[in-house]
């Protein structure tokens, strides 16, 4: 079945340093993947999303990049803060069936001042 | 945040119940969606539905039922609460035919089922 993963172990990074995270999918071709963030006890908000034939998108501090041979796409965030600070969500889709993403479990990111 | 509100927040119910989630949108987005939340397996998606009337399965529908009689109203029923329902349920919404369209979510009810 196709499955979405994300790092499941908290990432800890020092403030002004880059945080990379990663998803990796496997038995899966997705069209996109989309990025969202999530703090304790909100939904979800819509970061960024990135298409198959796109190598690399930004946004402002944020960066993601897709790598359809590696099934593999990281998520940048430069110059970290302790705002940054929450869990990192990784959604996948295709343009065909089923209109929902598929989800992977989140990586949680910890700046510290 | 998107003009989406979920009610209850929070709710405890006995095994065997009927409960009823509700999702209320001021967007007029089209499509709407049911996920549920639980540790190690992220967002799994319920039901969704493409219309007034119109909704489909997701990867996780047995025990589940939803009603679409409004546009703005997206309820999600557990017949028969079992323990296993237990969980974080999350509305989300989005307005573009195009399905690479953002989600736009609720701030989820948690519900355990005791």
């Amino acid at each position: 079945s196709q499955k979405i993963e994300q790092n499941s172990e908290a990432l800890n990074i020092q403030e002004g340093k880059t945080a990379t995270l990663t998803c990796n999918y496997t038995n899966y071709s997705p069209a996109y993947l989309q990025w969202y963030r999530q703090d304790p006890g909100r939904g979800p908000v819509f970061l960024l999303l990135i298409r198959e034939n796109e190598k690399e998108k930004r946004k402002e501090r944020l960066k993601v990049t897709f790598d359809t041979t590696l099934k593999q796409s990281l998520f940048h965030i430069t110059a970290s803060q302790p705002a940054d600070s929450a869990t990192y969500l990784c959604g996948a889709g295709r343009d065909t069936g089923r209109r929902a993403l598929t989800f992977g479990s989140g990586t949680r990111l910890q700046v510290q001042p | 945040d998107a003009g989406i509100t979920q009610s209850p927040r929070h709710k405890v119910t006995e095994t065997g119940t009927p409960v009823t989630l509700r999702c209320h949108q001021t967007e007029n987005h089209r499509y709407m969606y049911w996920y549920r939340q639980d540790p190690g397996h992220g967002l799994r998606l319920i039901h969704y539905s493409y219309g007034v009337k119109d909704t489909d399965k997701g990867e996780v529908s047995d025990g589940y039922s939803v009603s679409r009689s409004k546009t703005e109203d997206f309820l999600l029923t557990l017949e028969s609460a079992t323990s296993s329902q237990t969980s974080v349920y999350f509305c989300a919404i989005s307005e573009s035919r195009d399905k690479n369209s953002p989600l736009h979510f609720g701030n989820g009810t948690r519900l355990t089922v005791t």
